[in-house]
Parts: structure tokens; C-alpha cells; sequence
């Protein structure tokens, strides 16, 4: 799977939109763009993938760039419970068979 | 559904004990998985399993054993605990689409 560069951290205003980037500049064409978080010691929740249109569902929407080389998650209104660590992760999405490869992901803070 | 289940919450080991932490499904997944995480790191993985009978090894998996003899269950055992096996530990299936995590194991290892 290819590797993916994600900022630290970032803070978001209660209210406004947060967007998180993701560079993924070695992606293959039949990999997907997937992003999950763990808000504090939980479980990761899924939040939404695309492989190269832009995808909106209830949480979010994810932009992909034309070129599939990087992506960005964006959240519209953010809530203090959005505040989690967020992970853009790459795959093959080959069924059943295929694994998660989670880097550190970009620990977001949304504040008052 | 109760989706993926974990247990136990919490557990306290001594060095050189063994135990097994429970995972459980609901939603007939095939996929299943278990990764730990170390603080401040990413979940890495430690062993998978695309079916019943079928298991395979990820990205640490030494010191730990597992085994798929039902659709439902994905055991992982710790052979013989040791300090560096302290972590939160999840469980995780899947289907098509995204994956399903449990609320995790906090396991430590004195």
C-alpha cells in the first residue's frame, strides 16, 4: 500500500469547516483513499473512502485531486466532538482480503 | 447488531503469564483482524484471518498466536507475556466497504 504524509496536528474553530490534508504521491490506480478516526483511546471509526470522485456522505466530504496524488477530508460544521485523531490511509480494495496500514495520523482540536 | 466485541476492557499481567483476549462479530464478516497500538503511534497489525480455518500473520506478530475455528470468534492469545506486549489492543472485521473496530483491550504487562 502506498504511503501517505499527514500534518501533526491542526486546531478548528467550533463551528467551521476543518480540512485535513493528506499527500499520497505514490498511489497506484486501483488504490483507494480511506479516512478513519479515534476519538481519545476508542476504536477507529470508519468515516468515508473514494478512489478518484470527490465522495460526500452524513460525516463528510473527501476532495481528491485530479491527479489522485493528494486528498483532503473535509468536515463542514466542526463540533468539539469532532475533536480525535484523524488517519488518511491507501489500499487496494480487493475484497475481503485486503489490511489497513495506519501512519500517526493529524490529531485535530476543535475549539470554542 | 452489537457489531465487534472485545473483552476483557482491562487486564493486568504478570511477566511470563499467558491469557486470551476475546474478539466477537455479529454481522458475518469474513475479515477479521487484530492490531495494537502503542501511545502515541499508529495501530499496527498483528495477525488477520480471511475466514474460518484461514489465518495469517501481519506486520508483529511474535508473541502471539491466534486461531478462526468459527465465523463469529477471533481469538488472540499471548503465549507468555511480556513488558513490550503493554498495549491497547483492537480487534477488527470487515466486509466490503470500511472496517468495524471493537472499544479495544488495555493490556498491561508488569
Amino acid at each position: 500500500d502506498a504511503k501517505t504524509t499527514q500534518p501533526p496536528s491542526m486546531d478548528c474553530a467550533e463551528g467551521r469547516a476543518a480540512n485535513l490534508p493528506c499527500n499520497h504521491s505514490t498511489i497506484s490506480g486501483n488504490e483507494y483513499v480511506y479516512w478513519y478516526r479515534q476519538i481519545h483511546s476508542q476504536g477507529p471509526q470508519y468515516i468515508i473512502h473514494g478512489l478518484k470522485n470527490n465522495e460526500t456522505n452524513e460525516m463528510a466530504s473527501l476532495i481528491i485531486t485530479e491527479d489522485r496524488k493528494s486528498s483532503t477530508l473535509i468536515l463542514p460544521h466542526a463540533t468539539l466532538r469532532d475533536t480525535a485523531v484523524y488517519y488518511c490511509i491507501v489500499r487496494v480494495n480487493t475484497g475481503t482480503a485486503s489490511k489497513l496500514t495506519f501512519g500517526t495520523g493529524t490529531r485535530l482540536q476543535v475549539t470554542l | 447488531n452489537a457489531g465487534v466485541t472485545q473483552t476483557p476492557k482491562f487486564q493486568v499481567l504478570k511477566t511470563g503469564q499467558s491469557m486470551t483476549l476475546q474478539c466477537a462479530q455479529d454481522m458475518n464478516h469474513e475479515y477479521m483482524s487484530w492490531y495494537r497500538q502503542d501511545p502515541g503511534m499508529g495501530l499496527r497489525l498483528i495477525h488477520y484471518s480471511v475466514g474460518a480455518g484461514i489465518t495469517d500473520q501481519g506486520e508483529v506478530p511474535n508473541g502471539y498466536n491466534v486461531s478462526r475455528s468459527t465465523t463469529e470468534d477471533f481469538p488472540l492469545r499471548l503465549l507468555s507475556a511480556a513488558p513490550s506486549q503493554t498495549s491497547v489492543y483492537f480487534c477488527a472485521s470487515r466486509t466490503t466497504g470500511g472496517y468495524t473496530f471493537g472499544s479495544g483491550t488495555r493490556l498491561t504487562v508488569v
